[in-house]
């Protein structure tokens, strides 16, 4: 069983739509919890990060994690075609990238 | 703004050939690493390089080798490629080892014939 697993997807919904990324994970000493987004030919991108259970809104996005069910999630409102993107969830015991642990990524399409 | 570049975005070998993938950062940072990224896995940690001359395995390590001769540069190499190296190779650089200062590169996808 892997570390994190996230649903692969892919996710088509359309523009104005409320997005909900999810992913679970196994190791009760991840501490730090991060969303990167990669557009397509390019290399990922930091969205959001956040430090133990709770929730972080930055504009449009929101990051949730509740550490006692081992689930984070990111929700996007008011999606837009540029959000088309693979969402990928990481997450690391003591903030250090070396102990990154990724998910496999959700592949994301928002209709015009 | 921080740019990461890397050497060339896609890449054809053949088996057995020795592979040099570079990477290159312009903001003056301590840290890099290098990652693969498969489908179904996620990226995954290769060599991550704390300082000039200085690298520490990551969680794929075999198969693999670094060189990080200049702080702006730190190098992948395959010694002798295999099919089961066909990847995207994703370079990384960062101010400290902390994960929200991590700026990645393009990618590289290496195809092994």
């Amino acid at each position: 069983q892997k570390e994190v697993e996230q649903d692969p997807g892919p996710l088509s919904v359309p523009e104005g739509a409320i997005v909900s990324l999810n992913c679970t994970y196994s190791n009760s000493a991840f501490q730090y919890f991060m969303w990167y987004r990669q557009y397509s030919r390019k290399g990922p991108e930091l969205l959001m990060y956040t430090y133990s259970s709770g929730n972080k809104e930055d504009g449009r996005f929101t990051a949730q994690v509740d550490k006692s069910s081992k689930y984070i999630s990111l929700f996007i409102r008011d999606s837009q075609p540029s959000d088309s993107a693979t969402y990928l969830c990481a997450m690391t015991p003591s903030g250090s990238a070396r102990q990154l642990t990724f998910g496999s990524g959700t592949q994301l399409t928002v209709l015009p | 703004d921080v740019k990461v570049t890397q050497s060339s975005r896609y890449l054809v070998k053949r088996t057995g050939e020795k592979v040099f993938l570079e990477c290159v950062q312009d903001m003056d940072h301590e840290n890099m690493f290098w990652y693969r990224q498969d489908p179904g896995l996620g990226l995954r940690l290769i060599y991550f390089s704390y300082d000039v001359k200085m690298k520490e395995k990551g969680d794929i390590p075999e198969g693999y080798s670094v060189s990080r001769e200049k702080k702006e540069r730190f190098s992948l190499i395959l010694e002798s490629a295999s099919t089961n190296q066909t990847s995207m190779y994703l370079c990384a650089s960062s101010l400290s080892a902390a994960t929200d200062t991590q700026y990645f590169g393009p990618g590289t996808r290496l195809t092994v014939l």
